[in-house]
Protein backbone atom coordinates (compact mmCIF):
# COMPACT_ATOMS: atom_id res chain seq x y z
CA UNK A 1 0.00 0.00 0.00
CA UNK A 2 0.92 3.52 -0.09
CA UNK A 3 3.08 5.21 2.34
CA UNK A 4 2.70 8.44 3.94
CA UNK A 5 5.14 9.72 6.70
CA UNK A 6 4.81 12.61 9.20
CA UNK A 7 7.44 14.70 10.56
CA UNK A 8 8.64 15.04 13.34
CA UNK A 9 7.23 11.95 15.13
CA UNK A 10 6.83 13.73 18.22
CA UNK A 11 7.85 17.51 19.45
CA UNK A 12 8.35 18.76 22.88
CA UNK A 13 7.95 22.87 22.92
CA UNK A 14 7.57 25.57 24.87
CA UNK A 15 4.45 28.02 25.21
CA UNK A 16 4.26 30.58 22.90
CA UNK A 17 6.34 29.19 20.03
CA UNK A 18 5.37 27.47 16.54
CA UNK A 19 5.80 24.23 15.18
CA UNK A 20 5.28 23.14 11.98
CA UNK A 21 4.09 19.17 11.27
CA UNK A 22 4.74 17.65 7.52
CA UNK A 23 2.83 15.13 6.08
CA UNK A 24 4.25 13.06 2.97
CA UNK A 25 2.95 11.05 0.52
CA UNK A 26 5.66 8.92 -0.37
CA UNK A 27 5.06 7.25 -3.42
CA UNK A 28 1.80 9.03 -4.88
CA UNK A 29 0.30 12.20 -5.66
CA UNK A 30 -1.99 13.26 -3.31
CA UNK A 31 -4.71 15.98 -4.59
CA UNK A 32 -6.27 16.23 -1.14
CA UNK A 33 -4.74 15.80 2.50
CA UNK A 34 -6.49 15.23 5.69
CA UNK A 35 -5.21 17.15 9.10
CA UNK A 36 -6.77 15.51 12.06
CA UNK A 37 -6.17 15.66 15.54
CA UNK A 38 -6.52 12.87 18.41
CA UNK A 39 -6.43 14.02 22.28
CA UNK A 40 -5.95 11.17 24.97
CA UNK A 41 -8.68 8.97 25.31
CA UNK A 42 -10.62 10.36 22.24
CA UNK A 43 -11.35 9.65 18.79
CA UNK A 44 -9.77 11.41 15.65
CA UNK A 45 -11.56 14.74 15.13
CA UNK A 46 -11.16 16.13 11.52
CA UNK A 47 -9.65 19.52 11.69
CA UNK A 48 -9.13 20.30 7.85
CA UNK A 49 -9.28 19.20 4.11
CA UNK A 50 -6.25 20.75 2.54
CA UNK A 51 -6.04 20.70 -1.30
CA UNK A 52 -3.00 21.33 -3.41
CA UNK A 53 -3.35 24.58 -4.51
CA UNK A 54 -5.68 26.01 -2.56
CA UNK A 55 -6.53 27.27 0.77
CA UNK A 56 -7.54 24.44 3.44
CA UNK A 57 -11.41 24.18 4.55
CA UNK A 58 -11.71 23.92 8.40
CA UNK A 59 -14.02 22.51 10.17
CA UNK A 60 -16.58 24.30 12.48
CA UNK A 61 -14.38 25.09 15.41
CA UNK A 62 -11.20 25.07 14.40
CA UNK A 63 -9.25 28.37 14.29
CA UNK A 64 -7.65 29.18 11.04
CA UNK A 65 -5.33 31.53 11.83
CA UNK A 66 -3.98 29.36 15.03
CA UNK A 67 -3.68 26.29 12.71
CA UNK A 68 -1.61 27.06 9.28
CA UNK A 69 -2.25 24.76 6.71
CA UNK A 70 -0.17 24.66 3.31
CA UNK A 71 -0.51 22.45 0.43
CA UNK A 72 2.19 23.86 -2.16
CA UNK A 73 3.03 20.27 -3.44
CA UNK A 74 1.03 17.06 -4.58
CA UNK A 75 2.92 14.93 -1.87
CA UNK A 76 3.70 17.80 1.08
CA UNK A 77 1.32 19.74 3.42
CA UNK A 78 2.40 20.99 6.50
CA UNK A 79 0.26 22.08 9.45
CA UNK A 80 1.80 24.68 11.54
CA UNK A 81 0.66 25.25 15.19
CA UNK A 82 1.37 29.10 15.77
CA UNK A 83 1.92 30.37 19.48
CA UNK A 84 1.02 27.21 21.16
CA UNK A 85 -0.41 26.50 23.95
CA UNK A 86 -0.12 23.35 26.33
CA UNK A 87 -3.92 22.93 25.67
CA UNK A 88 -3.00 22.53 22.12
CA UNK A 89 -0.75 19.42 23.42
CA UNK A 90 -2.28 16.55 21.18
CA UNK A 91 -1.62 13.89 18.23
CA UNK A 92 -1.67 15.33 15.30
CA UNK A 93 -2.65 12.72 12.12
CA UNK A 94 -2.53 13.39 8.59
CA UNK A 95 -4.19 11.56 5.55
CA UNK A 96 -3.67 11.65 1.84
CA UNK A 97 -6.13 10.84 -0.58
CA UNK A 98 -5.50 9.29 -3.98
CA UNK A 99 -7.88 7.85 -6.43
CA UNK A 100 -8.10 4.25 -6.86
CA UNK A 101 -10.37 3.11 -9.45
CA UNK A 102 -13.71 4.17 -8.66
CA UNK A 103 -13.09 4.89 -4.97
CA UNK A 104 -10.73 7.49 -3.41
CA UNK A 105 -8.16 5.82 -1.57
CA UNK A 106 -7.08 7.26 1.95
CA UNK A 107 -3.97 6.45 3.81
CA UNK A 108 -2.70 7.69 7.08
CA UNK A 109 0.21 9.25 8.36
CA UNK A 110 1.84 7.47 11.78
CA UNK A 111 0.82 10.63 13.69
CA UNK A 112 3.10 13.28 15.16
CA UNK A 113 2.83 13.71 19.24
CA UNK A 114 3.05 17.58 20.67
CA UNK A 115 3.62 18.42 24.11
CA UNK A 116 3.61 22.12 24.77
CA UNK A 117 4.78 22.87 28.35
CA UNK B 1 -25.56 14.27 15.09
CA UNK B 2 -22.83 11.73 15.64
CA UNK B 3 -22.66 10.13 12.31
CA UNK B 4 -20.88 6.46 13.78
CA UNK B 5 -21.58 5.45 17.33
CA UNK B 6 -19.61 2.71 18.57
CA UNK B 7 -21.57 2.29 22.25
CA UNK B 8 -18.73 -0.12 23.77
CA UNK B 9 -15.70 2.39 25.53
CA UNK B 10 -13.86 -0.19 26.49
CA UNK B 11 -14.30 -4.51 27.01
CA UNK B 12 -12.12 -6.74 28.59
CA UNK B 13 -11.60 -10.44 28.01
CA UNK B 14 -9.71 -13.40 28.78
CA UNK B 15 -7.28 -14.27 25.73
CA UNK B 16 -9.17 -16.99 23.57
CA UNK B 17 -12.31 -15.45 24.25
CA UNK B 18 -14.39 -14.25 21.31
CA UNK B 19 -15.53 -10.40 21.04
CA UNK B 20 -17.65 -8.49 18.86
CA UNK B 21 -16.93 -4.56 18.83
CA UNK B 22 -20.13 -2.68 17.60
CA UNK B 23 -20.64 -0.05 15.39
CA UNK B 24 -23.70 1.62 14.36
CA UNK B 25 -23.58 4.50 11.33
CA UNK B 26 -25.76 7.21 10.16
CA UNK B 27 -25.85 8.51 6.34
CA UNK B 28 -28.03 9.95 3.95
CA UNK B 29 -25.55 8.79 1.17
CA UNK B 30 -26.71 5.69 -1.18
CA UNK B 31 -23.27 5.06 -1.55
CA UNK B 32 -20.50 5.12 1.15
CA UNK B 33 -17.75 3.02 2.83
CA UNK B 34 -17.19 1.70 6.36
CA UNK B 35 -13.73 1.12 7.77
CA UNK B 36 -12.27 -0.36 10.87
CA UNK B 37 -8.85 0.50 12.04
CA UNK B 38 -6.80 -0.76 15.17
CA UNK B 39 -4.84 1.60 16.95
CA UNK B 40 -2.28 0.21 19.24
CA UNK B 41 -0.40 2.16 21.85
CA UNK B 42 1.95 3.72 19.33
CA UNK B 43 -0.72 5.22 17.69
CA UNK B 44 -0.38 4.77 14.50
CA UNK B 45 -3.83 3.44 12.51
CA UNK B 46 -3.90 -0.22 11.02
CA UNK B 47 -6.33 -0.76 8.73
CA UNK B 48 -8.16 -3.29 8.52
CA UNK B 49 -11.06 -3.61 6.57
CA UNK B 50 -13.27 -1.70 4.12
CA UNK B 51 -16.44 -2.17 3.15
CA UNK B 52 -18.78 -0.16 0.50
CA UNK B 53 -22.21 0.21 0.69
CA UNK B 54 -23.29 -1.96 -2.45
CA UNK B 55 -21.81 -5.21 -0.64
CA UNK B 56 -23.32 -6.82 2.33
CA UNK B 57 -21.39 -10.09 2.50
CA UNK B 58 -19.86 -10.78 5.59
CA UNK B 59 -16.28 -11.06 5.31
CA UNK B 60 -13.56 -13.28 7.27
CA UNK B 61 -10.21 -12.85 7.55
CA UNK B 62 -8.49 -15.49 9.63
CA UNK B 63 -9.76 -14.71 13.51
CA UNK B 64 -11.20 -11.26 12.08
CA UNK B 65 -14.94 -11.24 11.08
CA UNK B 66 -17.14 -8.56 10.00
CA UNK B 67 -20.99 -8.21 10.06
CA UNK B 68 -22.22 -5.59 7.27
CA UNK B 69 -26.16 -5.35 8.28
CA UNK B 70 -27.78 -2.08 5.93
CA UNK B 71 -30.74 -3.13 8.13
CA UNK B 72 -29.83 -1.63 11.18
CA UNK B 73 -26.82 0.48 9.77
CA UNK B 74 -24.62 -1.30 11.71
CA UNK B 75 -21.08 -2.86 10.98
CA UNK B 76 -19.84 -5.61 13.39
CA UNK B 77 -16.46 -6.37 14.16
CA UNK B 78 -16.32 -9.90 15.75
CA UNK B 79 -12.45 -10.90 16.94
CA UNK B 80 -12.44 -15.38 17.54
CA UNK B 81 -9.97 -16.94 19.57
CA UNK B 82 -8.68 -12.90 21.07
CA UNK B 83 -5.44 -12.70 21.63
CA UNK B 84 -3.12 -10.44 23.95
CA UNK B 85 -1.71 -9.19 20.67
CA UNK B 86 -5.45 -7.53 19.95
CA UNK B 87 -5.58 -5.06 22.55
CA UNK B 88 -5.83 -1.91 21.35
CA UNK B 89 -8.24 0.89 20.48
CA UNK B 90 -10.25 -0.44 17.72
CA UNK B 91 -12.16 2.85 15.92
CA UNK B 92 -15.07 2.49 13.36
CA UNK B 93 -15.62 4.85 10.62
CA UNK B 94 -17.15 6.27 7.86
CA UNK B 95 -16.98 7.99 4.55
CA UNK B 96 -19.35 9.26 2.12
CA UNK B 97 -18.87 9.16 -1.48
CA UNK B 98 -20.88 11.91 -2.41
CA UNK B 99 -20.59 14.44 0.20
CA UNK B 100 -17.88 15.95 1.71
CA UNK B 101 -14.89 14.68 -0.52
CA UNK B 102 -14.70 11.67 1.41
CA UNK B 103 -13.97 13.17 5.10
CA UNK B 104 -13.95 10.11 7.39
CA UNK B 105 -16.12 10.43 10.46
CA UNK B 106 -14.86 8.07 13.14
CA UNK B 107 -16.64 6.61 15.69
CA UNK B 108 -14.98 7.17 19.72
CA UNK B 109 -13.22 4.10 19.49
CA UNK B 110 -13.83 0.92 21.75
CA UNK B 111 -10.22 -0.19 23.79
CA UNK B 112 -10.38 -3.58 23.92
CA UNK B 113 -8.23 -5.36 26.65
CA UNK B 114 -7.34 -8.62 26.43
CA UNK B 115 -5.89 -10.20 29.87
CA UNK B 116 -3.68 -13.89 29.36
Amino acid sequence: GAVVSQHPSWVICKSGTSVKIECRSLDFQATTMFWYRQFPKQSLMLMATSNEGSKATYEQGVEKDKFLINHASLTLSTLTVTSAHPEDSSFYICSARVLAGTYNEQFFGPGTRLTVL
Amino acid sequence: AQKVTQAQTEISVVEKEDVTLDCVYETRDTTYYLFWYKQPPSGELVFLIRRNSFDEQNEISGRYSWNFQKSTSSFNFTITASQVVDSAVYFCALSEALRSFNKFYFGSGTKLNVKP
